[in-house]
């Protein structure tokens, strides 16, 4: 699986747009970016996925370069609620056994 | 929505004792997987599941894990003779095609 770099730690304001960047610059052709956040030691919690284009669900958007080597994970409006570490993984997606590395992701904290 | 439920929520034993941590997947899924997160460290691959097998496992996996899916729901994982160093939590996954969803996961506690 291809590499990613994530900066350690990130804040924003409740109420502003969160944008947190992941690279992903050896990724090859058939791997999705994944991103999932663990909020304190709770598990895993997926977030969004996508492949190339840019995707949108009820809890954030992924916004992938045109190169596919790096992508911003966006939460429109951030709340308390939304502090959380955030882990962008890159996996292939026909191997659904597959394991998931993680990294040690960004630590968001956002700020009342 | 669905979701994968794990119990216990906390277990506390004695080093040497055997322990089973039981996972309930999302009824529809067909791949399981234990993950583990040692307190303030990332979170680490242990054993995926397919097909009433192992498909993959890691370094971690050793002879003293081992993982069954008894009947149509369960999935579990057993550690024979825990140690210290297993205190960890321990997070249940299971995907029916690419994505995983984890349980809310059961923290060890070895004595």
């Amino acid at each position: 699986d291809a590499k990613t770099t994530q900066p350690t730690s990130m804040d924003c304001a409740e109420g502003r747009a969160a944008n947190l960047p992941c690279n992903h610059s050896t990724i090859s052709g058939n791997e999705y970016v994944y991103w999932y956040r663990q909020i304190h030691s709770q598990g895993p919690q997926y977030i969004i996925h996508g492949l190339k284009n840019n995707e949108t669900n009820e809890m954030a958007s992924l916004i992938i370069t045109e190169d596919r080597k790096s992508s911003t994970l966006i939460l429109p409006h951030a709340t308390l609620r939304d502090t959380a570490v955030y882990y962008c993984i890159v996996r292939a997606w026909r191997d659904s056994s597959y394991k998931l590395i993680f990294g040690s992701g960004t630590r968001l904290l956002v700020r009342p | 929505e669905p979701e994968v439920t794990q119990t216990p929520s906390h277990q506390v034993t004695q080093m040497g004792q055997e322990v089973i941590l039981r996972c309930v997947p999302i009824s529809n899924h067909l791949y399981f997987y234990w993950y583990r997160q040692i307190l303030g460290q990332k979170v680490e691959f242990l054993v995926s599941f397919y097909n009433n097998e192992i498909s993959e496992k890691s370094e971690i996996f050793d002879d003293q894990f081992s993982v069954e899916r008894p009947d149509g729901s369960n999935f579990t994982l057993k550690i024979r003779s825990t140690k210290l160093e297993d205190s960890a939590m321990y997070f249940c996954a299971s995907s029916s095609e690419g994505t995983q969803y984890f349980g809310p996961g059961t923290r060890l506690l070895v004595l």
